[in-house]
């Protein structure tokens, strides 16, 4: 089972600062790599997926990078509505797809 | 506009049994992949289950209890639950693949919370 470990665990950043948020896998995942928000009280959200593709509709300020077992999700100029838990994903070697533990993102 | 919509959640005792239901809308249900994946109070994501075409997959902490399946002419995908167990306490949201196969999950319904409590 692949293992995903996030850092930092919580990330204080002001509105308009970037954020760059670190996500790591126990062995090499290659691209299979996806990024998740979820706002407290909501669902998770799909945000990027191969490591770096936005998915629909997700505001160019979102991007991803990374490949093997170091990934970056950053985003480049904080948004109100961007404070929220992060979650990268796996999906390389499954079963079990695994996600880390979450950044989350706060004032 | 692509939907997913789960019921059946509620609070049942240990041991006893629950079905949950999601449904699609928007899409067409049968070419993709589909999942569950449950958080439990104040935690982190977990996967459950995904089905593809005709192969099942499940996590060792639900397997031998718990069943994925599908209703491609009710555009309905399904996680039937039996001996459950506190630890089974969670929102259980029902997930959309980015494509045939597991993977990605794009579309993410609202969730429904499951409570094993006696």
């Amino acid at each position: 089972e692949i293992a995903m470990t996030q850092s930092p665990a919580t990330l204080s950043v002001s509105p308009g600062e970037r954020a760059t948020l670190s996500c790591r896998a126990s062995q090499s995942v290659s691209s299979n790599l996806a990024w998740y928000q979820q706002i407290p009280g909501q669902a998770p959200r799909l945000l990027i997926y191969g490591a770096s593709t936005r998915a629909t509709g997700i505001p160019a300020r979102f991007s991803g990078s990374g490949s093997g077992t170091e990934f970056t999700l950053t985003i480049s100029s904080l948004q109100s509505e961007d404070f929220a838990v992060y979650y990268c994903q796996q999906y390389m070697s499954w079963p079990p797809f695994t996600f880390g533990p979450g950044t989350k993102v706060d004032i | 506009e692509v939907q997913l919509l789960e019921s059946g959640g509620g609070l049942v005792q240990p041991g006893e049994s629950l079905r949950l239901s999601c449904a699609a809308s928007g899409f067409t249900f049968s070419t993709y992949a589909m999942t569950w994946v449950r958080q439990a109070p104040g935690t982190g994501l977990e996967w459950v289950s995904s089905t593809s075409g005709a192969y099942t997959y499940y996590g060792d902490s639900v397997k031998g209890r718990f069943t994925i399946s599908r209703d491609n002419s009710k555009n309905t995908l399904y996680l039937q639950m039996h001996s459950l167990r506190a630890e089974d306490t969670a929102v259980y949201y029902c997930a959309k693949n980015i494509i045939s196969m597991p993977g990605a999950f794009d579309i993410w319904g609202q969730g429904t919370l499951v409570t094993v409590s006696s």
